[in-house]
């Protein structure tokens, strides 16, 4: 169970786009269309935005968008805002009743 | 509105021994799976346990296995964790999250406010 791999921090102007990768391998994020992602504001508990690869659940905004080629997965954000300034955590079913979740990525608006 | 309450955190002695519950209200509860995720000082996410609307399939994390039990009881919509010979590293932040399906497929949408359990002597 080690958990997948985000890059430690991406960064965007407002209005941008930024992309966060979620690379797992053939036994999780490969092997199963149920990756999902978080949002976490700082003292915040933890946010659905993406799951089943890239359904939004009710009222997240059309920016967020989830896809998946392979092992790896991903999030965009289109149309960058300040409020998007946020740690986000990818996570997959790894198969045998078990979930992984990433390492997170620090989001940061300039 | 869907909530998810936690409760039963606590400080206890490293070997000892607590429940965590959570109650949901505003869903059908025994339509969805349910999780129990944690977060350590300053660390990332960690997936804990699930288990499915029935409670005919369970898992968890290696961390955990062996020492943590988890359980519903879908009369009281009601998830609970049974912590067993809890360790230092056990201290963390511990959510109750709702999954989107029966079973445990595509991930959680919804997230309690979280309980805190401290283990230290």
């Amino acid at each position: 169970q080690s958990a997948l791999t985000q890059p430690r921090s991406v960064s965007g102007s407002p209005g941008q786009s930024v992309t966060i990768s979620c690379t797992g391998t053939s036994s999780d994020v490969g092997g199963y269309n149920s990756v999902s992602w978080y949002q976490q504001h700082p003292g915040k508990a933890p946010k659905s935005i993406i799951y089943h690869v890239s359904k939004r659940p009710s009222g997240v905004p059309d920016r967020f968008s989830g896809s998946k080629s392979g092992n790896t997965a991903s999030l965009t954000i289109s149309g960058l805002q300040a409020e998007d300034e946020a740690d986000y955590y990818c996570c997959s079913y790894g198969g045998s009743y078990i979930y992984v979740f990433g390492t997170g990525t620090m989001v940061t608006v300039l | 509105e869907v909530q998810l309450v936690e409760s039963g955190g606590g400080l206890v002695q490293p070997g000892r021994s607590l429940r965590l519950s959570c109650a949901a209200s505003g869903f059908t509860f025994d339509d969805y799976a349910m999780h129990w995720v944690r977060q350590a000082p300053g660390k990332g996410l960690e997936w804990v346990s699930g288990v499915s609307w029935n409670s005919g399939r369970t898992g968890y994390a290696d961390s955990v296995k062996g020492r943590f039990t988890i359980s519903r009881d879908n009369a009281k919509n009601s998830l609970f964790l049974q912590m067993n010979s809890l360790r230092p590293e056990d201290t963390a932040f511990y959510y109750c999250a709702k999954d989107t399906e029966r079973n445990m497929v595509y991930g959680m949408d919804v997230w309690g406010q979280g309980t805190t359990v401290t283990v230290s002597s």
